[in-house]
């Protein structure tokens, strides 16, 4: 099993700055298939990022993929006020699907 | 557009069993494969279940394994997730999701299991 590290635990920034977060696998993720999801309080999660740098459909520019192997990154350029949010990595390469554990984006 | 709707949620005793539904709609069902997804109470997302367009193959979380079931029928657009011997740590709301990367999600139906 595939075992994802997210950090930090919680990210708390301004409206307008960047956030960067972070996803490492206990071994490489297969062909790269890695993707990252935003989920609300009451919500389900949307998906952001597939193939760990492709953006979902209707999904702003400011959010970016990155990375290959075992580290990847989620990268939103400028927080907006509807980004504050949890978000989750998960490798869908190899079963069990597993996702990390998230990062929590909050208003600093 | 695109569209997931879970039901058959509810309160049951703890060895008891439910069965889930995933009605789809707006897109070609029988092509993509289907996966079942929970989250416990203020916890994160657990993977439970897939079950290929096909249905040439069914994988599932060593939690479950043995206790559920997935299956589908093409015919009605509906995935469903038969939950069997069901135990107080099954508690969660449960997901359906559309295909390899899980681009569209259901807005989820609460199983709850108590005594």
């Amino acid at each position: 099993e595939i075992v994802l590290t997210q950090s930090p635990g919680t990210l708390s920034l301004s409206l307008g700055e960047r956030a960067t977060l972070s996803c490492r696998a206990s071994q490489s993720v297969n062909s790269n298939y890695l993707a990252w999801y935003q989920q609300k309080p009451g919500q389900a999660p949307r998906l952001l990022i597939y193939g760990a740098s492709s953006r979902a459909t209707g999904i702003p520019d400011r959010f970016s993929g990155s990375g290959s192997g075992i580290d990847f990154t989620l990268t939103i350029t400028r927080l907006e006020p509807e980004d504050f949010a949890v978000y989750y990595c998960q490798q869908y390469g190899n079963s069990p699907f597993t996702f990390g554990p998230g990062t929590k984006v909050d208003i600093k | 557009q695109v569209q997931l709707v879970e039901s058959g949620g509810g309160v049951v005793r703890p060895g008891g069993s439910l069965r889930l539904s995933c009605a789809a709609s707006a897109f070609t069902f029988s092509t993509y494969g289907m996966h079942w997804v929970r989250q416990a109470p203020g916890k994160g997302l657990e993977w439970v279940a897939f079950i290929r367009y096909d249905e040439g193959y069914e994988y599932y979380a060593d939690s479950v394994k043995g206790r559920f079931a997935i299956s589908r029928d093409s015919s009605k657009n509906t995935v469903y997730l038969q939950m069997n011997s069901l135990r107080v740590e099954d508690t969660a709301v449960y997901y359906c999701a559309k295909g390899a990367w899980f681009d569209t999600w259901g807005q989820g139906t609460p199983v709850t299991v108590s005594s």
